[in-house]
């Protein structure tokens, strides 16, 4: 079965990048079948899409994040990443990668499985 | 932006009774031309991520016990589990994906009384 790992660093200074790299195991992510999402959640609180990408490329992002936002696909590692620029400590939060299902251009489903997520921390 | 609101925040059920959590959206997640409700339900136990338990608004998930259900239509809709069980303790989450921009409740932890 397909699993998601997240990895990057755990600490990111305010006003840098925040890069995060999503590794998909038991499963190619150039199916062509799925929407590879990041989804983000600050401590006790709910959950925020943040983008997501499909292997031709094509994205969509949250408007409310857009301008800072990019998600990426390296097919050659079987990965997909998160970059978000000029960080705050609004943005501290664990991040997750999801999987979600493609059956057409724009299409929308539910989010499964899910990574173990993890936690990045704004902070000088 | 589709704001998805659940009720209660909290809730307080003994072992053995029923759980009741509503999910109302600010629009209609019925798509006409194929009937079906793009709302998904999760389950969230702490440290883990959320777990999916039901999609197209009543379909269980495959390993779902079946004392979880989903219901509902249009705005509104409900998870409902039949028997509370000690494992079901987690906060739960309600999702459309109707509109390109996914939006979730707030969240509704549930407890045992």
């Amino acid at each position: 079965q397909v699993q998601l790992q997240e990895s990057g660093p755990g600490l990111v200074k305010p006003s840098q990048t925040l890069s995060l790299t999503c590794t998909v195991s038991g499963g190619s992510i150039s199916s062509g079948t799925y929407y590879w999402s990041w989804i983000r959640q600050p401590a006790g609180k709910g959950l925020e899409w943040i983008g997501r990408m499909y292997t031709n490329g094509s994205t969509n992002y949250n408007p409310s994040l857009k301008s800072r936002v990019t998600i990426s696909v390296d097919t050659s590692k079987n990965q997909f990443s998160l970059k978000l620029s000029s960080v705050t400590a609004a943005d501290t939060a664990i991040y997750y990668c999801a999987r979600s299902y493609y059956y057409g251009s724009g299409s929308m489903s539910w989010f499964d499985p899910w990574g173990q997520g993890t936690l990045v921390t704004v902070s000088s | 932006d589709i704001v998805m609101t659940q009720s209660p925040d909290s809730l307080p059920v003994s072992l053995g009774e029923r759980a009741t959590i509503n999910c109302k959206s600010s629009q209609s997640v019925l798509y006409s031309s194929n009937n079906k409700n793009y709302l998904a339900w999760y389950q969230q136990k702490p440290g883990q991520p959320p777990k999916l338990l039901i999609y197209w608004a009543s379909t269980r998930e495959s390993g779902v016990p079946d004392r979880f259900s989903g219901s509902g239509s249009g705005t509104d809709f409900t998870l409902t589990i039949s028997s509370l069980q000690a494992e079901d303790v987690a906060v739960y989450y309600c999702q459309q994906y109707y509109s390109t921009l996914y939006t979730f409740g707030q969240g509704t932890k549930l407890e045992i009384k």
